[in-house]
């Protein structure tokens, strides 16, 4: 079945590097996200990657994937306290972003 | 990039009584809206995704009689919570798409309560 993993928890010190890390089980997976959820707030689509790329950088953003390993993470440069939040890491198997499936999310804290 | 809102955003109701949460696309016709319920530590599980003018397809454990949904047209979805108990309080997330996106777009959530 599909299953999609993320540690629960991370903390930082501001102005360090985070890096969030996700596995997956499905092999067909063809789009991986990444979402940001900030306190009662829904989610924001922070970026995503295509199966066939293994590296995309976004500003302050990296996502790296290894399809062999099914791993896929999310690094952040400068981590700010505005990045505090739940990052979520999301796998869709068809072309129209549908079909999610959701790991359960890590909590950043980034301490001053 | 597109705006999904939902209301209301917060919510308390009484046990036994129904609530009704409505998601709109505001600059944009949604043919596909999808119904996420968020539990602690366990992330977004999918409810149930409507297309506009059919029966939303619901993901199995989730009643349907339960939690009605209706994607009456191509900017509006609706979730009611019928007879509410406490333990449906939480955090109800919308999202949708249409035939021209890759990828959908979130609302901004509704908290449930049910005292």
């Amino acid at each position: 079945g599909e299953d999609v993993e993320q540690s629960l928890f991370l903390s930082v010190r501001e102005g360090d590097s985070s890096v969030i890390n996700c596995t997956y089980t499905d092999s067909s997976s063809t789009y991986l996200y990444w979402y940001k959820q900030e306190p009662g707030a829904g989610l924001q689509l922070l970026t995503y990657i295509f199966s066939n790329m293994d590296m995309k950088q976004d500003q302050r953003l990296t996502v790296l994937l290894n399809k062999k390993d099914k791993h896929l993470s999310l690094r952040i440069a400068d981590t700010q306290t505005g990045d505090s939040a739940i990052y979520f890491c999301a796998e869709s198997k068809d072309n129209y972003g549908q079909n999610f499936v959701f790991g359960p999310g890590t909590r950043l804290s980034v301490l001053p | 990039g597109a705006v999904v809102s939902q209301h209301p955003s917060r919510v308390i109701c009484k046990s036994g009584t129904s609530v009704k949460i409505e998601c709109r696309s505001l600059d944009f016709q949604a043919t596909t809206m999808f119904w996420y319920r968020q539990f602690p530590k366990k992330s977004l599980m999918l409810m149930a995704t409507s297309n506009e003018g059919s029966k939303a397809t619901y993901e199995q454990g989730v009643e349907k009689d339960k939690f009605l949904i209706n994607h009456a047209s191509l900017t509006l979805s609706t979730l009611t919570v019928t007879s509410a108990h406490p333990e449906d309080s939480s955090f109800y997330i919308c999202s949708a798409t249409s035939d021209e996106a890759y990828e959908q777009y979130f609302g901004p959530g509704t908290r449930l309560t049910v005292t």
